[in-house]
């Protein structure tokens, strides 16, 4: 069976330091992966998403970026981050473009 | 651009209550719909996927419809438990240009007390 994996589950970081979330998908190949992010009375919001290694498509130009090194890969970076970059960071994954969406965890961010 | 639309923003119902989910959306061509359970600070659950052709899928005490003509898609829960009490979102996906992409609602905060 497919499992999808994120870490860290919780992070708090200052404004201006850099930022690495990870996101793994195991029991699968050549998935297609997302990253959302959720704040507070935004509902879910669609960041990026990946059809396959390499290929990173942005939905919202922001002060995130994204990348995905290897098939099940997906890291979700920032050079330096603000205060509006608090939220909860959703990966998610697809067997294809129009197949059903499987959720990670999440992970909590709270910049300070 | 498509707009995804939940109602009620809240529910509090007594244990054993049959209840039911509403969700719109405004531009009928999507390729499916999806429907997610997330519970307080944890990822969203996948509960049922309709394809556009579909008009209904049921998963034990849960049942979603789907009337792409009228943009319009219900989740019933049946015998309600408070084990059900989360937050219901419905996503739908779009075709063309926008095939992939999930357009959310805000989400329905179910509450079942005993």
């Amino acid at each position: 069976s497919q499992t999808i994996h994120q870490w860290p589950a919780t992070l708090v970081q200052p404004v201006g330091s850099p930022l690495s979330l990870e996101c793994t998908v195991e029991g699968t190949s050549n998935p297609n992966l997302y990253w959302y992010r959720q704040a507070a009375g935004r509902g879910l919001q669609l960041l990026f998403y990946s059809v396959g290694i390499g290929q990173i498509s942005s939905e919202v130009p922001q002060n995130l970026s994204a990348s995905r090194p290897q098939d099940r890969q997906f890291i979700l970076s920032s050079k330096k981050l603000l205060l509006s970059d608090s939220g909860f960071y959703l990966c998610a994954w697809s067997p294809d473009r129009v197949g059903e969406q499987f959720f990670g965890p999440g992970t909590r961010l709270t910049v300070l | 651009k498509q707009e995804v639309t939940q109602i009620p923003a809240a529910l509090s119902v007594p244990e054993g209550e049959n209840l039911v989910l509403n969700c719109s959306f405004t531009d009928s061509a999507i390729y499916n719909l999806q429907w997610f359970r997330q519970d307080p600070g944890k990822g969203l659950t996948s509960l049922l996927l309709i394809q556009s052709s579909q008009r209904e899928q049921t998963s034990g005490r849960l049942n979603a419809s789907l009337d792409k003509s009228s943009g319009r898609s219900t989740l019933y829960i049946a015998a309600s438990q408070p084990g059900d009490s989360a937050t219901y979102l419905c996503a739908v996906r779009g075709r063309g240009s926008t095939l992939g992409r999930l357009y959310f609602g805000r989400g329905t905060q179910l509450t079942v007390w005993p």
